[in-house]
């Protein structure tokens, strides 16, 4: 099945204590992004990465890594997590960047 | 930055009726615009896709419309049905590195 995954789907950690969420899609697909949606705010984009190796800055990238060695894999590193960071983050991933996104069920995640 | 306005905020019909969602954007130009559909908790489902040459996109109950000229978007749904409540999403893609996503409208679909 054509899909993107998500792990964990819920974490709840404490502030600055290093975390990865991972991401992978199994559809070969060139383009991959990482989402935040906050209530009243929308999806707001972190990171994006075009290609393996290519990854590049989206409106939010403050306090998060990225890394794109595998073109199916897209994880999300917070080095050291903050109570801001709270949120429910999704990663989508598409053909090419013009292309409609696949998203992954989301994670939940909560700084304390 | 978001200068995609999705309105009404949220909204309520009841099941079997039609809806039209609206979407009014400022960025120009484009290359496409996209709707989505977002179950509570869940990941967004792309609905449509259509690029600023096209007026019009179907997809079973969903047909979106698009006006360059005026830019508005709008989003009908016929014949509601429950599993129609969700959010929904209307995005401007500008560039690889620059999409523009609504705040989204709720509709809810009662019996």
């Amino acid at each position: 099945e054509a899909q993107v995954t998500q792990n964990p789907r819920y974490l709840i950690t404490v502030t600055g204590k290093k975390l990865t969420v991972t991401c992978s899609q199994n559809m070969n697909h060139e383009y991959m992004s990482w989402y935040r949606q906050d209530p009243g705010l929308g999806l707001r984009q972190i990171y994006y990465s075009m290609n393996v190796e290519v990854t590049d800055k989206g409106d939010v990238p403050e306090g998060y890594k990225v890394s794109r060695k595998e073109k199916r894999n897209f994880p999300l590193i917070l080095e050291s997590p903050s109570p801001n960071q709270t949120s429910l983050y999704f990663c989508a991933s598409s053909p090419q960047w013009f292309d409609e996104q696949y998203f992954g069920p989301g994670t939940r995640l909560t700084v304390t | 930055k978001n200068q995609v306005e999705q309105s009404p905020q949220s909204l309520i019909i009841l099941e079997g009726k039609n809806c039209t969602l609206q979407c009014n954007y400022t960025v120009s130009p484009f290359s496409n615009l996209r709707w989505y559909k977002q179950d509570t908790g869940r990941g967004p489902v792309s609905l449509t896709i259509m690029t600023f040459s096209e007026n019009t996109k179907s997809n079973g109950r969903y047909t979106a419309t698009l006006d360059a000229d005026t830019k508005q978007s709008s989003l009908h749904i016929t014949a509601s049905q429950l599993s129609d409540s969700a959010s929904y999403i209307c995005v401007v893609s500008v560039g690889f590195n620059d999409m523009r996503f609504g705040a989204g409208t709720r509709l809810t679909v009662k019996p």
